[in-house]
């Protein structure tokens, strides 16, 4: 059964540095979303793409956070500079298409900043 | 935006009992109510979804519930199993995004 990929699986780094994470969505999934889960809450969204175009990037904190889906298959989110308040599950999920459509998730990034 | 707010925050059973999780949302525009499961260390995984066109759904043990009038939607699982044991997740949708309950940590004790 095919899966959402992600890696790396935990990273570990300093506040002030930069960090980045990698998804690949189940393939011909048109849709792919990175959510932020905090430990004992949901995950929250931050960032929407259809295609290689940003639909929805509201919740995202630009000064610091960025995302590209250059071809319109993998993803890569990243974080410069990290702050302490970063440490969080980074969870990749894609849908065959966006409108109330399941949403299958990857296994997550559990980012660690010291 | 949406909010959705999930109750209870940690809910234990006996095997074989039912366990109820309940949410309630904000904006009558949702109108997709997906329920994930989270095992411990491991992704959410989607156990069962209602659309607003529909009051109930159910899957084997497992049963969701939705009252657009109130606006709130359950989740029943019946003969609950030790594997049962997660935190689960209620979702809303309007449009493309979902927001998501703060989850449920259910035990099922032996």
């Amino acid at each position: 059964e095919a899966e959402v990929a992600q890696s790396p699986r935990y990273k570990i780094t300093e506040k002030s540095q930069a960090v980045a994470f990698w998804c690949d969505p189940i393939s011909g999934h048109a849709t792919l979303y990175w959510y932020r889960q905090i430990l004992g809450q949901g995950p929250e969204l931050l960032v929407q793409f259809q295609d290689e175009s940003v639909v929805d990037d509201s919740q995202l904190p630009k000064d610091r956070f960025s995302a590209e889906r250059l071809k319109g298959v993998d993803s890569t989110l990243k974080i410069q500079p990290a702050e302490l308040g970063d440490s969080a599950m980074y969870l990749c999920a894609s849908s065959l298409f966006g409108l109330n459509n399941e949403q299958f998730f990857g296994p997550g990034t559990r980012l660690t900043v010291l | 935006g949406e909010n959705v707010e999930q109750h209870p925050s940690t809910l234990s059973v006996q095997e074989g009992d039912s366990a109820v999780i309940k949410c309630t949302y904000s904006d009558s525009a949702s109108n997709y109510f997906p329920w994930y499961k989270q095992e411990l260390g491991k992704r959410p995984q989607l156990i069962i979804d209602i659309r607003s066109n529909v009051g109930e759904k159910k899957d084997q043990r497992i049963a969701v519930t939705l009252n657009k009038t109130a606006k709130h939607f359950s989740l029943h699982i019946t003969e609950t199993q030790p594997e049962d044991s997660a935190v689960y997740f209620c979702a809303a949708s309007i449009g493309n995004n979902l927001f998501f309950g703060t989850g449920t940590r259910l035990t099922v004790i032996p």
